[in-house]
């Protein structure tokens, strides 16, 4: 079955610092990739996905960008983090007809 | 794009209540999700629900998706305090390998002892 990793679990970063939060898959190949934030409130908003290595679609316009540079990698960044950008950030997989997997989140807050 | 609406927004019941939670949907829905979330943590998968008219249960919660296929409800019988959390219904629309899992906003549930 299908593991979604991701790391850190939470992280305090000052305004205008860079960002990396790192998404990897196991025990399954070719998964379509998601990143979501869950900002305050309650809803999940769909941030970027992605079918393929190299192959990313950005939902919303922000601050943020996405990248696979690996089958089972998926990567979220930031050049400079605005205030705006805290939140909690959900990676998720999805193979074929299967549901989705989720992560078990990183909390970002910028200070 | 897809847009889902849930209610209640939030929801507090005594312990043994039963309690139903809705999910409508802008468009049809080709594949219905229900997840399960306590706050700060992953979202734990229920239940998926793909043909009208589905129903299915797990434990002591049942979800259906309607004939329509527009409309999803969750059902608890006799809550328990473990039942507490956050419920979010998702859809993905999209056919092909392109799926996107978009979400309604949430149904907090409470459940009193």
């Amino acid at each position: 079955s299908q593991t979604i990793h991701q790391w850190p679990a939470t992280l305090v970063q000052p305004v205008g610092s860079p960002l990396s939060l790192e998404c990897t898959v196991e025990g399954t190949s070719n998964p379509n990739l998601y990143w979501y934030r869950q900002a305050a409130g309650r809803g999940l908003q769909l941030l970027f996905y992605s079918v393929g290595i190299g192959q990313i679609s950005s939902e919303v316009p922000q601050n943020l960008s996405a990248s696979r540079p690996q089958d089972r990698q998926f990567i979220l960044s930031s050049k400079k983090l605005l205030l705006s950008d805290s939140g909690f950030y959900l990676c998720a997989g999805k193979r074929g007809f299967g549901g989705y997997t989720f992560g078990s989140g990183t909390r970002l807050t910028v200070v | 794009s897809q847009e889902l609406e849930q209610s209640p927004q939030s929801l507090i019941v005594q312990e043994g209540k039963n309690l139903t939670i809705n999910c409508t949907s802008s468009k049809t829905l080709y594949g219905l999700y229900w997840y399960k979330q306590k706050y700060g943590e992953g979202l734990i998968f229920l239940m998926m629900l793909q043909k009208g008219g589905e129903e299915k249960s797990h434990e002591k919660i049942t979800a259906k998706l309607d004939e329509k296929k527009q409309q999803s409800s969750l059902h608890i019988t006799a809550s328990q305090p473990s039942h507490a959390g956050i419920y979010l219904c998702g859809a993905d629309g999209s056919g092909g390998s392109n799926y996107k899992l978009t979400f309604g906003k949430g149904t907090l549930l409470t459940v009193n002892p």
